[in-house]
């Protein structure tokens, strides 16, 4: 898997967009980028995933650079609720299992 | 109805003792996981069953023994409780043993093992 690197932590205004980056330069053709995020004790809990294009739900927008070195989380209108560890993955399609590192700790302000 | 189901949610108990943790998912998955999150929080993987079969073993010591008596079930036993095995251990689910190729793991709520 490629190897990700994520801030440590973020804060955002409640009502505001919140965008977290993620690098992963190492990116190869077949791997995608997939977001979780973990709420405080709380199990993991998938967002989206993408493999060039920019992909929506009714989560969060994933954009991905077009070199794919780089891609950004987007809440659209951040919630208390969306206060969590944010994971970037960065895995081919033969792994049978997800690798987290240590994410990005957004703090959604009130 | 909950997706991943664990139980104990907490469990506290001595070194040196055994202790299973059980797992249900009732989505239909054909593949289940085992991760551990540590006290610095980092998950990660320690066995995959993929239709009763193991198809992931970390570097986990033989005292863990995951046991899958059917595609719906994955339960963890320990044996020989140590003071680092205290972390909190997730059950995960996904359809296919590429969970990760079809996008989502869906995660249970943790059981939070402490070994005094």
């Amino acid at each position: 898997d490629a190897k990700t690197t994520q801030p440590p932590s973020m804060d955002c205004a409640e009502g505001r967009a919140a965008n977290l980056p993620c690098n992963h330069s190492t990116i190869s053709g077949n791997e995608y980028v997939y977001w979780y995020r973990q709420i405080h004790s709380q199990g993991p809990q998938y967002i989206i995933h993408g493999l060039k294009n920019n992909e929506t739900n009714e989560m969060a927008s994933l954009i991905i650079t077009e070199d794919r070195k780089s891609s950004t989380l987007i809440l659209p209108h951040a919630t208390l609720r969306d206060t969590a560890v944010y994971y970037c993955i960065v895995t081919n399609t033969g792994r049978r299992a997800l690798t987290f590192g240590s994410g990005t700790r957004l703090q959604v302000q009130p | 109805d909950t997706a991943v189901s664990q139980t104990p949610k907490y469990l506290v108990t001595q070194m040196g003792n055994d202790k299973s943790i059980k797992c249900e998912q009732n989505l239909g998955h054909d593949t289940m996981y085992w991760y551990k999150q540590d006290s610095k929080k980092f998950l990660k993987i320690m066995f995959s069953y993929n239709n009763k079969e193991l198809i992931i073993n970390e570097t986990v010591p033989n005292r863990f023994s995951p046991k899958s008596p059917d595609k719906a079930h994955l339960n963890l036993h320990i044996n020989s409780l140590e003071l680092g095995d205290s972390a909190v251990y997730f059950c995960a689910s996904s359809q296919g043993p590429r969970g990760a190729n079809t996008g989502e793991l869906f995660f249970g709520e943790g059981s939070r093992l402490t070994v005094l």
